[in-house]
C-alpha cells in the first residue's frame, strides 16, 4: 500500500519561511499535490507536481523527487492566515488520490 | 461559477440506520469522489464515480456504497450506522483525470454524527 509520512505539527512566526515535508513509499502515481485545509473548511488545491524539480506558484512553492522519495512544501512570507492543514496527496490513474495525514502549522506573531 | 455544493452539512443518525449524502459537482465535471475525513485516518479515498460508473474504490466495507447520475450528481449511502462512522464526508469533482494538473475541487462536506 501507499505510506505517506508528514509531521504532525510545526510551528513558525509570521513573516518567515517554512518547509513542509512528506516522505512516501509508492510508485507509479501520476502526480504529488499539495492541499491546504483551514480548520472546519474543505481542503483547497495549492501546487501539483508530476516531473522532478520545483514548483513556483506566488508565496508557495512544491518540489518532488521521485527517485528519493520525498515532496516538500515552501511556504515564504508567512502570514497568519496561512495556519491551516497542509496534505499531501498522490494521484494514481482516474482520479483516485492518497492523502498523508497532514501537517498542522501554526503561525505565531 | 458554482463550486461543489453537498447537503446536508450536518447530519445526526443512531447507530443501526442508514444514511444518503448528496454531492452535486462543478457543472462539466464528470468525475465525483468521496471521501472519509476523520482526525485519527485523515482523509480516506472511498471510491470515484466518473460517467454512471464507479471507476475506483477504496478499502470500506460494503455498508458503503455510492451512485452517480446522468447530470453527473452522486450520492453515497451508508448502511447499519456504526459509532466509528461518525465523520466529515466530503466529495470532490474534477474535469479529467489527476494528470490535468487541477486536482480536485472539494465541496465543504457533511459531518455526520452517528449516536
Amino acid at each position: 500500500g501507499q505510506n505517506i509520512d508528514q509531521p504532525t505539527e510545526m510551528t513558525a512566526t509570521e513573516g518567515a519561511i517554512v518547509q513542509i515535508n512528506c516522505t512516501y513509499q509508492t510508485s507509479g502515481f501520476n502526480g504529488l499535490f499539495w492541499y491546504q485545509q483551514h480548520a472546519g473548511e474543505a481542503p483547497t488545491f495549492l501546487s501539483y507536481n508530476v516531473l522532478d524539480g520545483l514548483e513556483e506558484k506566488g508565496r508557495f512553492s512544491s518540489f518532488l523527487s521521485r527517485s528519493k522519495g520525498y515532496s516538500y512544501l515552501l511556504l515564504k512570507e508567512l502570514q497568519m492566515k496561512d495556519s491551516a492543514s497542509y496534505l499531501c496527496a498522490f494521484a494514481y490513474n482516474f482520479n483516485k488520490f492518497y492523502f498523508g495525514s497532514g501537517t498542522k502549522l501554526n503561525v505565531k506573531p | 461559477k458554482a463550486g461543489v455544493t453537498q447537503t446536508p452539512r450536518y447530519l445526526i443518525k443512531t447507530r443501526g440506520q442508514q444514511v444518503t449524502l448528496s454531492c452535486s459537482p462543478i457543472s462539466g465535471h464528470r468525475s465525483v469522489s468521496w471521501y472519509q475525513q476523520t482526525p485519527g485516518q485523515g482523509l480516506q479515498f472511498l471510491f470515484e464515480y466518473f460517467s454512471e460508473t464507479q471507476r475506483n474504490k477504496g478499502n470500506f466495507p460494503g455498508r458503503f456504497s455510492g451512485r452517480q447520475f446522468s447530470n453527473s450528481r452522486s450520492e453515497m449511502n451508508v448502511s447499519t450506522l456504526e459509532l466509528g462512522d461518525s465523520a466529515l464526508y466530503l466529495c470532490a469533482s474534477s474535469w479529467e483525470g489527476a494528470t490535468g494538473g487541477n486536482g480536485y475541487t472539494f465541496g465543504s462536506g457533511t459531518r455526520l454524527t452517528v449516536v
